[in-house]
């Protein structure tokens, strides 16, 4: 159980162009998503919180413009990085709470993104 | 907010060996500490987790072990295998049960 996934796993863009990534709880209800990004070598920054239904919270220095997220249901949440450039290649992974277990987050396994 | 500080950064162990890695926090408030393992190209995965009214849990080959009152909590792995060998996060609450602060990282190796 508490499995997430991610769709799609990699992508390669041109710079300019917008990436939509989706993240699914799928057997299981999330009343919290969290969207991270990962450097390599380098530990998992947290970008934004997303609750179902309303805006999410971003974290100071990230642009909520840029990384636009919608939690539209209990198993659904996307985040599309607008107008990419290539510093915004990097790993993006994304993690869910489990209704009635708030503490524990269960993470998606990441999509890569590479930005021409 | 929370500030959580790992080591080491890396660590070689022979086959069999036990690994430990430690870490700090600075909130005294904070009461749930997940240790996490990433392999490469993958997402972190919760490997234990503790909270702050027991000082130890153990699963396996796997323990953590907390002292509250030094703030700094500690992963211990016995018998190590190859398999073990990835990168792993510990994390602690910032701002609530709602977001954890990763720390920097450890990268395990074990050697055959």
């Amino acid at each position: 159980g508490a499995v997430v996934s991610q769709h799609p796993s990699w992508v390669i863009c041109k710079s300019g162009t917008s990436v939509k990534i989706e993240c699914r709880s799928l057997d299981f209800q999330a009343t919290t998503m969290f969207w991270y990004r990962q450097f390599p070598k380098q530990s998992l920054m947290l970008m934004a919180t997303s609750n179902e239904g309303s805006k999410a919270t971003y974290e100071q220095g990230v642009e909520k413009d840029k990384f636009l997220i919608n939690h539209a249901s209990l198993t659904l949440s996307t985040l599309t990085v607008t107008s990419a450039h290539p510093e915004d290649s990097s790993f993006y992974i994304c993690s869910a709470h489990q209704r009635g277990h708030q503490e524990t987050q269960y993470f998606g396994p990441g999509t890569r993104l590479l930005v021409l | 907010g929370e500030n959580v500080e790992q080591h080491p950064s890396t660590l070689s162990v022979q086959e069999g060996d036990s690994a430990v890695i430690k870490c700090t926090y600075s909130d005294s408030a904070s009461n749930y500490f997940p240790w996490y393992k990433q392999e490469l190209g993958k997402g972190p995965q919760l490997i234990i987790d503790i909270r702050s009214n027991v000082g130890e849990k153990k699963d396996q080959r796997i323990a953590v072990t907390l002292n509250k009152t030094a703030k700094h909590f500690s992963l211990h792995i016995t018998e190590t295998q190859p398999e073990d060998s990835a990168v792993y996060f510990c994390a602690a609450p910032k701002g609530g049960y709602q977001k954890v602060t990763f720390g920097t990282g450890t990268k395990l190796q074990v050697i055959p």
